[in-house]
């Protein structure tokens, strides 16, 4: 599975949109890439995932460049609710071991009053 | 009003006894997954099982045995072996081969302490 890097922390204020870039320059070609989210004590949740250029649901967008060495998971107009860890991981999910996620440290994201 | 369950949310034992953990889903999938987290750190896969009566080591699977002998409960036996036991466990599932999805679906949680 492609080894991703992201930021430590990111620190943001209420009714701003947060973009969180995550590298990952090894990417396969039939890698995809997800984004996980985890509030404290609480497993995480599944928020968004995607192959190339642009993928918008109602929690956030993800946006792919066309060499997909990087991706930036965009969250509009957050919330104090939306402080978490959030993860990026890169795997083929059709795959025989597509199941096994890696899990790296991920972005601790801090929204202010 | 499926998902999953892990009990109890918290867990307390002495060194060198061996516990046991509970996960049970309703969601109907066929895989199931065992997670460690430490403070601060990412997750990492203990074990994994694909279908009943079959599962795989993950990368931590020292000191820790699983049980698949049923597709809705995969429980997580802490043993006197790990060094390490205090932690938070989560257990999660998904659909298995042939799915277009990354989507695992996680528990709520156990966290154990060993004293």
């Amino acid at each position: 599975l492609a080894k991703t890097t992201q930021p430590i922390s990111m620190d943001s204020y209420e009714g701003q949109e947060v973009n969180i870039t995550c590298s990952h320059n090894n990417i396969a070609t039939n890698d995809y890439i997800t984004w996980y989210q985890q509030f404290p004590s609480q497993g995480p949740r599944f928020i968004i995932q995607g192959y190339k250029t642009k993928v918008t649901n109602e929690v956030a967008s993800l946006f792919i460049p066309a060499d997909r060495k990087s991706s930036t998971l965009s969250l509009p107009r957050v919330s104090l609710s939306d402080t978490a860890v959030y993860y990026c991981l890169v795997g083929d999910p059709f795959s025989g071991g597509y199941n096994k996620l890696i899990f790296g440290a991920g972005t601790r994201l801090a929204v202010h009053p | 009003d499926g998902g999953i369950t892990q009990s109890p949310k918290y867990l307390f034992r002495k060194e060198g006894q061996n516990v046991t953990l509970s996960c049970e889903q309703n969601l109907n999938h066929d895989a199931m997954y065992w997670y460690r987290q430490d403070p601060g750190q990412g997750l990492r896969l203990i074990y994994y099982s694909q279908i009943v009566n079959d599962f795989q080591k993950g990368d931590i699977a020292e000191g820790y045995s699983v049980s698949r002998e049923k597709k809705e409960s995969f429980p997580l036996t802490v043993t006197s072996a790990q060094k390490n036991p205090t932690a938070f466990y989560l257990c999660a599932s998904s659909i298995s081969r042939g799915g277009n999805s990354y989507e695992q679906y996680f528990g709520p949680g156990t966290r154990l302490t060993v004293t």
